[in-house]
């Protein structure tokens, strides 16, 4: 089976920079996505990593180690609307391609 | 983006009725999703299907069905609604290959009473 955490809740304020981490437990890892869903919407696309290393795009960055079973999306320059929640979801390798979701963490960014 | 409808957007229904609900996508995505979205629980993957008339269990299937006669349409239907079902349901569609993300519909707000 697969295991994926992420804390929670998230606070930070607007203008700093904030790391959500993820960490699983997975056989035949493949890669992992980010995604970003603001309350009451659907879930949207963020970013996907594969290889070892980050991957940024604009005030937004996602890391991987697979050696350490552990990702992180970084958050710079807060603004209120990054208040949302963000899911990493790990897909394995081999067979159909069903990603499994953590429970998600719920920033809150204040003012 | 691609485009995924679902309907109906809320619905409120009694105990024991079926329900059905609809999940239609312009994409021509071979791989099709229902999870439903409970505080406390995430995302938790129900049925899923990779083609037309092929479907697979999901983790929370009990209680659920689906169907697959079209490409761009997957349906979920609870036979006998119960409470416990009450839940925010998202359909998601996705080309299948791993490196490619999946697109979710706006979800469907069902309460059973």
């Amino acid at each position: 089976g697969q295991n994926i955490d992420q804390p929670t809740e998230m606070t930070a304020t607007e203008g700093a920079i904030v790391q959500i981490n993820c960490t699983y437990q997975t056989s035949g890892f493949n890669g992992l996505f980010w995604y970003q869903q603001h309350a009451g919407e659907a879930p949207t696309f963020l970013s996907y990593n594969v290889l070892d290393g980050l991957e940024e795009k604009g005030r937004f960055s996602s890391f991987l180690s697979r050696s350490k079973g552990y990702s992180y999306l970084l958050l710079k320059e807060l603004q209120m609307k990054d208040s949302a929640s963000y899911l990493c979801a790990v897909s394995k390798s081999g067979g159909s391609y069903i990603p499994t979701f953590g429970r998600g963490t719920s920033l809150i960014v204040h003012p | 983006d691609a485009g995924i409808t679902q309907s109906p957007r809320h619905k409120v229904t009694e105990t024991g009725t079926p329900v059905t609900l609809r999940c239609h996508q312009t994409e021509n995505h071979r791989y099709m999703y229902w999870y439903r979205q409970d505080p406390g629980h995430g995302l938790r993957l129900i049925h899923y299907s990779y083609g037309v008339k092929d479907t697979d269990k999901g983790e929370v299937s009990d209680g659920y069905s689906v169907s697959r006669s079209k490409t761009e349409d997957f349906l979920l239907t609870l036979e006998s609604a119960t409470s416990s079902q009450t839940s925010v349901y998202f359909c998601a569609s996705s080309t299948g290959d791993s490196n490619q993300p999946q697109h979710f519909g706006d979800g469907t707000r069902l309460s059973i009473l």
